[in-house]
């Protein structure tokens, strides 16, 4: 069965303090993985797609990087406004683009 | 604005009604799909459609019915409600045709039936 891990459920970290967030992934013919982050209320919004093994995208101070069982996405001395939920999702093999979403880590960065 | 919008954007409901929950989109995408949101379940797909006429099920259909209006147009019923379908309500959409696949969500509906 297609399933996605994330790791940990919450994470505090203190400004400027950087840091890593897992996703593991277990899908048949992974055709993309990808990272949304989630602000209260409101829905997620696109981060990054990695689609091979080695692979790395960066955004200010987030960089997504893949394995061939996890992706991690790091961030670099963070502030608090990327206080955020974090959601990484992975898409299967075959024609439907439905994407296993993981239940995402609550990340906290305080002054 | 916004390229995805979603209405309402909260409602409170009682058991037993029939609520629709309404997406719009600008962006153009052939693709829409309905999510819910729960704590600790994450985001879990209940239907998608591929275009106007290709409408399919998700994991988590049952209780729930769809339509498509039009291509930029996908809404979701709950033909009778019931309190375990409180939930945040997520619309989305994709471009087959970028070849990168990702999704692009609306604002949410959060619902609550009692």
């Amino acid at each position: 069965e297609d399933q996605v891990t994330q790791s940990p459920e919450a994470l505090r970290l203190q400004e400027g303090e950087s840091s890593s967030l897992n996703c593991s992934y277990t899908v048949s013919g992974l055709r993309g993985l990808f990272w949304y982050r989630q602000d209260p209320g409101k829905g997620p919004e696109f981060l990054f797609t990695l689609y091979s093994a080695g692979e790395e995208k960066e955004k200010e101070r987030l960089k997504a990087t893949l394995t061939k069982k996890e992706s991690f996405l790091h961030i670099t001395a963070p502030k608090p406004e990327d206080s955020a939920t974090y959601l990484c999702a992975a898409r299967s093999g075959g024609a439907t683009n439905k994407l296993i979403f993981g239940t995402g880590t609550l990340l906290a960065v305080q002054p | 604005d916004a390229d995805v919008t979603q209405t309402p954007r909260n409602r409170i409901t009682k058991t037993g009604k029939r609520i629709m929950l309404e997406c719009s989109q600008t962006k153009g995408h052939d693709r829409m799909y309905w999510y819910r949101q729960d704590p600790g379940l994450g985001l879990r797909l209940i239907y998608y459609s591929f275009d106007v006429k290709d409408i399919n099920k998700g994991e988590i259909s049952d209780g729930y019915s769809v339509s498509r209006q039009a291509q930029a147009k996908f809404s979701l019923s709950l033909e009778s409600a019931i309190p375990n379908q409180t939930a945040l309500y997520f619309c989305a959409t994709s471009d087959p045709n970028s070849g990168s696949y990702e999704q692009y969500f609306g604002p949410g509906t959060r619902l609550t039936v009692t």
